[in-house]
């Protein structure tokens, strides 16, 4: 089935100690988002993708970074991970033109 | 500015229907959206309409839009334990890729 793929879905990190989190999709979509979430909150948008165009929102912290090295793959880097950035993270993919996001599993960080 | 807003809670007793509301205040909307969220699960997306459409049904799902007012809402039929989840409502444009996302509506089933 085509889908969207988070790993790890849980991770946890010590502060200040740099994470990676990953989402893959094979619904070969050109658009790929992050999201941050908490506390059953609605998701806040950090960036997204349109093929390699790099779009982040104005109020993302310079903390969060990404990569798109292909289509099928897109990456969260936080640097330098506080308390306040334990959340939900979730990965979502649309086709070119706004439309319907599909969700991943979301990867749930922990920063001790 | 843009606003989506939703009640925060909803309890229903299993085997009613659920009814969640839905508030929006940009007219230029072209999609809105409802997705569910289970606990410690991703979102899934349940239904959406286009703005230029009335009602879409999906087996026990109703969605209703009315324009006028800017409300939308989501009906679930028979509604099951299953059902135990936040349902978000979210509204998007032709022009951007956001979406703007209500607060989320908890839905509690009570047996």
């Amino acid at each position: 089935d085509a889908m969207v793929i988070q790993n790890p879905r849980y991770q946890v990190t010590q502060f200040g100690k740099p994470v990676t989190l990953s989402c893959s999709q094979t619904l070969n979509h050109n658009v790929m988002y992050w999201y941050q979430q908490k506390s059953s909150q609605a998701p806040k948008l950090l960036f997204h993708y349109y093929d390699k165009d790099f779009n982040n929102e104005a109020d993302t912290p310079d903390n969060f970074q990404s990569r798109r090295p292909n289509t099928s793959f897109c990456f969260l880097d936080i640097r330098s991970p506080g308390l306040g950035d334990a959340a939900m993270y979730l990965c979502a993919t649309s086709r070119a033109g706004p439309g319907t996001q599909y969700f991943g599993p979301g990867t749930r960080l922990l920063v001790l | 500015g843009e606003d989506v807003e939703q009640s925060l809670f909803l309890s229903v007793r299993e085997g009613d229907s659920s009814v969640i509301n839905c508030t929006y205040t940009d007219s230029s909307s072209t999609y809105l959206y409802w997705y569910k969220q289970e606990p410690g699960a991703g979102l899934q997306l349940l239904t959406y309409i286009f703005s230029n459409m009335d009602m879409k049904q999906d087996q026990r799902l109703t969605v209703l839009l009315n324009k006028k007012d800017k409300h939308l809402s989501l009906r679930i039929a028979d509604t099951q334990t299953g059902d135990s989840a936040i349902y978000f409502c979210a509204e998007s444009k032709d022009s951007n890729y956001q979406l703007i996302w209500g607060a989320g509506t908890k839905l509690i089933i009570k047996p």
